[in-house]
């Protein structure tokens, strides 16, 4: 089992530019999330999935979108990039909601 | 939603000294309680979590103790070692939720 994959690691984008954040996971899990992780800040949770087709907000979604079009993947999209999106994001999946979660590697984003 | 505070920020002990992080949470509906190392670069995984059933929890060197009336829960890493050297996060989920707050994060240091 892979677990949780994200892609890619590392990108730098420039401010009014777009990107797709993928993640992809392998263990059947209906549960997924995105969080962004700032220095100092713990994670905050962006948008969460609770199965395939449903979607929902969580504490800093403004500036992202998401779909789940199937159990396994679950992409993050930023629109019209801007330098407060610079962060770490991690995906993470669980069996159980609100379950102990498995955090994919992460991807380190700047907006210059 | 959940509002979970984390304390110390830091923290740095002898090798084989004990390390204690405490945690407070706001909803007393929470009923998950698990707790995330993250070292420097990588992912957080998970190395323990307690249910609100119980009170306390040990697995060899570390563990968690909860204390539902004060809505606070702490973890205790004895004999430390320069391996446990890492940033530590709490997270408490509230029962029928589907997602973890997550507190700020502990950066401990095991000093040799």
């Amino acid at each position: 089992n892979a677990g949780v994959t994200q892609t890619p690691k590392f990108r730098i984008l420039k401010i009014g530019q777009s990107m797709t954040l993928q993640c992809t996971q392998d263990m059947n899990h209906n549960y997924m999330y995105w969080y962004r992780q700032d220095p100092g800040m713990g994670l905050k949770l962006i948008y969460y999935s609770v199965g395939a087709g449903i979607t929902d907000k969580g504490e800093v979604p403004n500036g992202y979108n998401v779909s789940r079009s199937t159990t396994e993947d679950f992409p993050l999209r930023l629109e019209l990039a801007a330098p407060s999106q610079t962060s770490v994001y991690f995906c993470a999946s669980s069996y159980l909601g609100g379950g102990g979660y498995t955090f994919g590697s992460g991807t380190r984003l700047t907006v210059v | 939603g959940e509002n979970v505070e984390q304390h110390p920020s830091t923290l740095s002990v002898q090798e084989g000294d004990s390390a204690v992080i405490k945690c407070t949470y706001s909803d007393s509906a929470s009923n998950y309680f698990p707790w995330y190392k993250q070292e420097l670069g990588k992912r957080p995984q998970l190395i323990i979590d307690i249910r609100s059933n119980v009170g306390e929890k040990k697995d060899q060197r570390i563990a968690v103790t909860l204390n539902k009336t004060a809505k606070h829960f702490s973890l205790h890493i004895t004999e430390t070692q320069p391996e446990d050297s890492a940033v530590y996060f709490c997270a408490a989920s509230i029962q029928n939720d589907y997602k973890l707050s997550f507190g700020a994060g502990t950066t401990v240091t095991v000093r040799a």
